[in-house]
């Protein structure tokens, strides 16, 4: 099973609530990533978790906060997001972090902040 | 600072046509080249992974190269169909787990 599940699929937020993405690997792999993803625009990678660790953070706002509950489940929960936050997220996992492992991508989440 | 261009930015062909996609990075010490597709809205697709150590990878109709030399990699795909159009993205991982995409080439195939 090479599958990477995210939930849910779209989500509609506004600037006050508070909500969360899922992302789940049963592959047992130990590296799993976040990814931003705007309109005709490449992902640009948010964070990197290895070994339930987080071992990358790009300068993300606080107003983003990932979890790594367990090896295979990846959250980000989201809090007084902005309009221009609307994006698709999209989750990856690797089979180690560091290494030259091919990454496998969920579907993502089309996020709109109104 | 790695830098990841692909050309052409859109492309567009005939049915049955082979094609040529260009992927170019400014710094050689990658641990790997990955292509995908993403159809509009969606996730991406890994296509092929090419190791720093490889130099070519197949698979049916693709067929990826990388000279980490000078820092670029080909996507060759034959006899194209309709169903490949697409979006096509090189990305290129670095140590540290940095993984880099390029903006990507749009690819309209037609019937």
């Amino acid at each position: 099973d090479t599958e990477v599940t995210q939930t849910p699929k779209h989500l509609v937020m506004g600037m006050t609530n508070k909500k969360s993405l899922k992302c789940e690997q049963h592959m047992g792999h130990r590296a799993m990533y976040w990814y931003k993803q705007k309109a005709k625009k490449p992902p640009e990678l948010m964070f990197v978790y290895s070994y339930e660790k987080l071992s990358i953070n790009e300068s993300v706002p606080s107003r983003f906060s990932p979890e790594c509950p367990n090896s295979s489940l990846l959250n980000l929960h989201l809090h007084a997001l902005q309009p221009e936050d609307s994006a698709l997220y999209l989750c990856a996992s690797s089979q180690e972090g560091g290494t030259p492992y091919e990454q496998y991508f969920g579907p993502g989440t089309r996020l709109t902040v109104t | 600072k790695q830098e990841v261009t692909q050309i052409p930015a859109a492309l567009s062909v005939p049915e049955g046509e082979n094609l040529v996609l260009n992927c170019s990075f400014t710094d050689s010490a990658i641990y790997n080249l990955q292509w995908f597709r993403q159809d509009p809205g969606k996730g991406l697709t890994s296509l092929l992974l090419i190791q720093s150590s490889q130099r070519e990878q197949t698979s049916g109709r693709l067929n990826a190269s990388l000279d980490k030399s000078s820092g670029r990699s080909t996507l060759y795909i034959a006899a194209s169909q309709p169903g490949d159009s697409a979006t096509y993205l090189c990305a290129v991982k670095t140590s540290y787990d940095k993984v880099i995409f390029g903006p990507g080439t749009s690819l309209s195939v037609i019937p």
